[in-house]
């Protein structure tokens, strides 16, 4: 069975930083696009970043290029989201989610707050 | 990046009627190499991740009910439930992941029980 955890949310302040990870389990992790979304509360779903397989091509939405930096350790199974300069904005649940387009398979999400 | 837009952005049907959902992207997801339309439905109950319906327009998900259907090609999709059920209260999003990223969801949709 696949399992997505989310870890490393937390309250950080404006400007600040912050490393999410994703533990995966159940399904070979390096054959598969891995996919960062965020939802804020009460808010919709938007799609953050994505990295291939090998982690040779990363995509990010506008919003968090230059900020956010997605990568992935195949030996660990684990996915990350370094997020660096943060705002009130970003604040959200992040979720890890398995492939590049379609997502069949979503972790249970980490609650980001960027609050002073 | 294309914009995916929902209409309406909320909805109350009664129980065991039809409920119709659409989705209009600011350009084609339909891919003229293999015939596919690069377009998903999901749902999301509170405190939950989205569930993955419908993908490639109309192919429901193994598990779904098959009072789901999804149809449309090109830029304007439908996602229907034929008898809605007390347990499709819920939101639900369009995504289309055509060609290169950022793969963009419509603002959701909220349906309640009239």
């Amino acid at each position: 069975e696949v399992h997505l955890v989310e870890s490393g949310g937390g309250l950080v302040q404006p400007g600040g930083s912050l490393r999410l990870s994703c533990a995966a389990s159940g399904f070979t992790f390096s054959t598969y696009w891995m996919t960062w979304v965020r939802q804020a509360p009460g808010k919709g779903l938007e799609w953050v970043a994505n990295i291939k397989q090998d982690g040779s091509e990363k995509f990010y939405v506008d919003s968090v290029k230059g900020r956010f930096a997605i990568s992935r350790d195949n030996a660990k199974n684990s996915l990350y989201l370094q997020m660096n300069s943060l705002r009130a904005e970003d604040t959200a649940v992040y979720y890890c989610a398995r492939g590049p387009g379609a997502i069949w398979y979503w972790g249970q999400g980490t609650l980001v707050t960027v609050s002073s | 990046d294309i914009v995916m837009t929902q209409s309406p952005d909320s909805l109350a049907v009664s129980l065991g009627e039809r409920a119709t959902i659409n989705c209009k992207s600011s350009q084609s997801v339909l891919s003229s190499s293999n015939n596919k339309n690069y377009l998903a439905w999901y749902q999301q109950k509170p405190g939950q991740p989205p569930k993955l319906l419908i993908y490639w327009a109309s192919t429901r998900e193994s598990g779904v009910p098959d009072r789901f259907s999804g149809s449309g090609s090109g830029t304007d999709f439908t996602l229907t439930i034929s008898s809605l059920q007390a347990e499709d209260v819920a939101v639900y999003y369009c995504h289309q992941f055509y060609s290169t990223p950022p793969y963009t969801f419509g603002q959701g949709t909220k349906l309640e029980i009239k």
